[in-house]
C-alpha cells in the first residue's frame, strides 16, 4: 500500500498541458525531495525529473514539476501522443527506518 | 555509459527462494547506490530494497524479513534473494541505480526488466 497518493487517470488532447498531483505526508515529501518516473508498457522506466523540479539531461522540457509542503506535482506542457504513459513519483520516507516509496501511479491517455 | 542487465530463472515454484542477479556494465559497482524494484501485473511499481557497494542495505519495510541484497564485487554484479515466495512476487523485476555518485534515489539507469512468475 502506497503512501503517495496520485490520480488513477489524467488526460487530455495533443497541446494541451496536464497536471499530476503527488500527495503524501511530512515523513516523505515533506521532509525529502521528489522524484517523477514515466513507465511505457514493456520498457524500463524513466527518470523525468528529480530534487523536485530538476530534469535529467535528455529530459524535454515540457516536463517540470513542483513541490508544495506535503503535495508534489508534474506538469506535462503540450501534451503529445508519445507521452500516453504511466506516471510515477517517488521520495523516501524517514519512517520505519527509512524505504523509498512509488506513489500509486497515474495513467495519461492522449 | 552503465548499463545494467537482470538474470535468473523465470520460473519458481511457491515457498522456494528466488534469485536474480544484476550485472553492471559499462562501469564499476563501487561508490554507488544499487537497487531493486518491481512491478506486479496491473500493479504500480515496488521498491525492494538498496545495497551499497561496501554491503550496507536497506529494504522495504513489508518485504524486509525476506529480502537479502548482495554484491560480488569481482563480478560487478549485484543479487536479490527473496524467500519463501508466493503468487503475490509474482512480478517483473528490475534493477536501477542513480549514477550520482553517492546518491540513492534518481534512479536514472535501470535494466530491461525480468518477468518471474511463481507457480506450481
Amino acid at each position: 500500500q502506497s503512501v503517495l497518493t496520485q490520480p488513477p487517470s489524467a488526460s487530455g488532447t495533443p497541446g494541451q498541458r496536464v497536471i499530476i498531483s503527488c500527495s503524501g505526508s511530512s515523513s516523505n515529501i515533506g521532509s525529502n525531495t521528489v522524484n517523477w518516473y514515466q513507465h511505457l508498457p514493456g520498457t524500463a522506466p524513466k527518470l523525468l525529473i528529480y530534487n523536485n523540479n530538476q530534469g535529467p539531461s535528455g529530459v524535454p522540457d515540457r516536463f517540470s514539476g513542483s513541490k508544495s509542503g506535503t503535495s508534489a506535482s508534474l506538469a506535462i506542457s503540450g501534451l503529445q501522443p508519445e507521452d500516453e504513459a504511466d506516471y510515477y513519483c517517488a521520495a523516501w520516507d524517514d519512517s520505519l527506518n527509512g524505504f523509498y516509496v512509488f506513489g500509486t501511479g497515474t495513467k495519461v491517455t492522449v | 555509459q552503465v548499463q545494467l542487465q537482470e538474470s535468473g530463472p523465470g520460473l519458481v515454484k511457491p515457498a522456494e527462494t528466488l534469485s536474480l542477479t544484476c550485472t553492471v556494465s559499462g562501469g564499476s559497482i563501487i561508490n554507488y547506490y544499487w537497487s531493486w524494484i518491481r512491478q506486479p501485473p496491473g500493479k504500480g511499481l515496488e521498491w525492494i530494497g538498496y545495497l551499497y557497494y561496501t554491503g550496507i542495505t536497506n529494504s522495504n519495510p513489508s518485504l524486509k524479513s525476506r529480502v537479502t541484497i548482495s554484491a560480488d564485487t569481482s563480478k560487478n554484479q549485484f543479487s536479490l534473494k527473496l524467500n519463501s515466495v508466493t503468487a503475490a512476487d509474482t512480478a517483473v523485476y528490475y534493477c536501477a541505480t542513480d549514477s550520482r555518485d553517492g546518491y540513492i534515489d534518481a534512479l536514472d539507469i535501470w535494466g530491461q526488466g525480468t518477468m518471474v512468475t511463481v507457480s506450481s
